[in-house]
């Protein structure tokens, strides 16, 4: 079976600070990793995606997350916050279930940026 | 390209009342994957539908159903509710044959049960 441990369900930074959620996984076959952000009273968006092409993956608004099978973690991180990176983020594993499987989510991290 | 779009945005129903939520998928995709998030917590997947038949369930009882119409578009249906099923529900969409099924989410229906 897979799943997705998010560590931490809340994070706060400083505003130009380095950002880190953390994400581990646990998968018998090789993984497809997400990482999706929510704003409030909103669905979920895709940040990045890890699907063996790369370990080190590039998504939008400044994220990236290194893939490490020695450790089973799929990191999220940013260089510098900014107040608008302020939202809920949620870790997932893609199942192998059915033809088209479907997403295991994390618990989540709302992360807080402070001025 | 138009995203993927539900209706309503919210809802209250009672205990014990049924409620349909509408999900169009985005343009292109063909599977509409449901989900249950409750407050706090992380989408809970209810179930799947590709070429209008269910392909893969999680662990929800059989009073979550669902359906898949011609145009890709779907609904899912909720009998007898209680008040546990006060969630967001997600809607999210994909194609098939992409390796790592990569889905696009909606808003959401937040549905309160009183």
């Amino acid at each position: 079976a897979q799943s997705v441990t998010q560590l931490g369900s809340h994070v706060s930074v400083s505003e130009g600070a380095l950002v880190l959620l953390r994400c581990n996984y646990s998968s018998s076959v090789p993984p497809y990793l997400f990482w999706y952000v929510q704003y409030p009273n909103q669905g979920l968006q895709l940040l990045l995606k890890y699907t063996s092409a790369a370990t080190l993956v590039k998504g939008i608004n400044g994220f990236e997350a290194e893939f490490k099978k020695s450790e089973t973690s799929f990191h999220l991180t940013k260089p510098s916050a900014h107040m608008r990176d302020a939202a809920e983020y949620f870790c997932a594993v893609r199942t192998y279930g059915g033809s088209q499987g479907n997403l295991i989510f994390g618990k989540g991290t709302k992360l807080s940026v402070k001025p | 390209e138009t995203g993927v779009t539900q209706s309503p945005t919210h809802l209250i129903k009672t205990r014990g009342q049924q409620v349909t939520l509408r999900c169009s998928s985005q343009s292109g995709h063909n599977t509409v994957s449901w989900y249950q998030q409750a407050l706090g917590q992380g989408p809970q997947f209810i179930f799947q539908y590709y070429r209008e038949e269910e392909n893969g369930r999680g662990n929800f009882p059989p009073r979550f159903s669902g359906l898949q119409f011609p145009n890709y578009s779907s609904e899912l249906d909720v009998n007898a509710l209680e008040l546990d099923d006060s969630a967001l529900y997600l809607c999210a969409s994909s194609k098939s044959g992409s390796s790592y099924n990569e889905q696009f989410f909606g808003p959401g229906t937040r549905l309160t049960v009183l």
